[in-house]
């Protein structure tokens, strides 16, 4: 099972500011996910990248996935406290018909006002 | 629309009871479903996934067992629960070939 490594694992921000999370492995991702995941609350899919050096926007949400295909940033511009959460990425682990994730243990986020 | 439940929401229960989550699916027919634990804001581990009434695949041992009696029920049992089985638990359907939709959780407390 492949070992996700995200970084840092805390992130403490005033509002506006910007920020970067990442999600790393030693070996090649299939393709990768992005979830949110709110206090209390099951993650929400973000964004899924599949192509080496894929660029997805979603609002000020800027996703980048590695050459490489083994590594993957999450970017927010001018972050609001709604953006508070925990970041998780995630990898398929064996096939579609499975369609079992293997998670990285997160990054938590806190935009204060 | 597809919609998942879980309950109950909280649950606090001394050391050595029985346990017993559940997790439905509505508007949708023969989902893979998903058990994960999460500690407390940290990654999901997954405990055991379905891919059908009958069928449980169990990704790491512990304590705990799962069953799914019906197409769109998926539950969680333990028959003597630990200080460790302390999480919060969620419950996922397979949307897509890898995109999971997550219900709620449980956060269970074992004094």
């Amino acid at each position: 099972t492949q070992l996700l490594e995200q970084s840092p694992q805390f992130l403490s921000i005033q509002e506006g500011e910007n920020l970067t999370v990442y999600c790393n492995s030693s070996s090649v991702f299939s393709s990768l996910q992005w979830y949110r995941q709110e206090p209390g609350e099951g993650p929400v899919l973000l964004v899924t990248v599949v192509t080496g050096g894929e660029v997805k926007k979603l609002k000020r949400l800027t996703f980048q996935f590695g050459d490489a295909r083994k590594d993957s940033s999450l970017h927010i511009t001018a972050a609001q406290p709604g953006d508070t959460g925990l970041y998780l990425c995630a990898e398929p682990a064996g096939g579609t018909s499975y369609g079992k994730l293997t998670f990285g243990q997160g990054t938590i986020l806190t935009v204060h006002p | 629309s597809q919609t998942i439940h879980q309950w109950p929401a909280t649950l606090v229960q001394p050391v050595g009871s029985p346990l017993s989550l559940e997790c439905t699916v509505e508007g949708t027919s023969n989902p893979n479903l998903y058990w994960y634990r999460q500690a407390a804001g940290r990654g999901l581990q997954l405990l055991f996934y379905s891919v059908g009434i009958g069928q449980i695949s169990s990704e790491v041992p512990q304590n705990l067992s799962a069953s799914r009696p019906q197409d769109r029920q998926f539950i969680l049992s333990s028959k003597k629960l630990l200080l460790s089985d302390s999480g919060f638990y969620l419950c996922a359907w397979k949307g897509g070939p890898w995109e999971q939709f997550f219900g709620p959780g449980t956060r269970l407390t074992v004094l």
